[in-house]
């Protein structure tokens, strides 16, 4: 079982390019989220999907959408990137306890 | 207003001695309070779990206590090596259960010398 799975790992975008980050879990979890994290800022959710089918904004959802395509996958777009956009991205899942991804590190320039 | 607070300050400790690391919280209520280790460059690991009915809970070489009343967690590892440096992370659970999220603190980056 790989557990959760992201692509891509490294990506780097110019100022207005879209881009969408891929996660998908093999654990039959029902609950997905998407976070961000900075130096200094810990880890601050972005959207999370409780189940297939809905998804909810987290704390920092301006700048993103997602879309919860079946039960295993939650991606994570990027319309127009911006430099703040600047960030390293988990993608997680959770029975109790929570199972991350190994993340994807964005630069905006 | 809501608050995770962890050391921000590094943790250097020598190798064999017990690394403490703090959780402190306000206006919350958690039902759970969970720990995860964080290596450079990689996403988080759960370590353990603690509910808000327990006051200590133990896993190897890892202890975990909750104060409710003090709104604190405390850290423990014993008999600490080099491996164990990492940053380590707190999270709040408010209700537990898989639907709801966590709430994490900003974590403290432990370094344990030989």
């Amino acid at each position: 079982n790989a557990g959760v799975t992201q692509t891509p790992k490294f990506q780097v975008l110019k100022t207005g390019q879209s881009m969408t980050l891929q996660c998908a879990q093999d654990m039959n979890h029902n609950s997905m989220y998407w976070y961000r994290q900075d130096p200094g800022m810990g880890l601050r959710l972005i959207y999370y999907s409780a189940s297939e089918g809905t998804t909810d904004k987290g704390e920092v959802p301006n700048g993103y959408n997602v879309s919860r395509l079946n039960k295993r996958e939650f991606s994570l777009r990027l319309e127009s990137a911006a430099p703040s956009q600047t960030s390293v991205y988990f993608c997680a899942t959770r029975g109790l306890e929570q199972y991350f991804g190994p993340g994807t590190r964005l630069t905006v320039t | 207003s809501q608050k995770i607070e962890q050391n921000s300050e590094a943790l250097n400790i020598q190798e064999g001695k017990t690394a403490t690391l703090t959780c402190n919280y306000t206006n919350y209520s958690p039902a759970y309070l969970q720990w995860y280790r964080q290596d450079p460059g990689r996403g988080p690991v759960f370590l353990l779990l603690i509910r808000e009915n327990e006051k200590e809970k133990r896993k190897e070489r890892l202890k975990v206590t909750f104060d409710t009343t003090l709104k604190q967690s405390l850290f423990h590892i014993t008999a600490s090596q080099p491996a164990d440096s990492a940053t380590y992370l707190c999270a709040l659970d408010m209700k537990g259960g898989a639907t709801n999220k966590l709430i994490f603190g900003t974590g403290t980056l432990l370094a344990v010398q030989p």
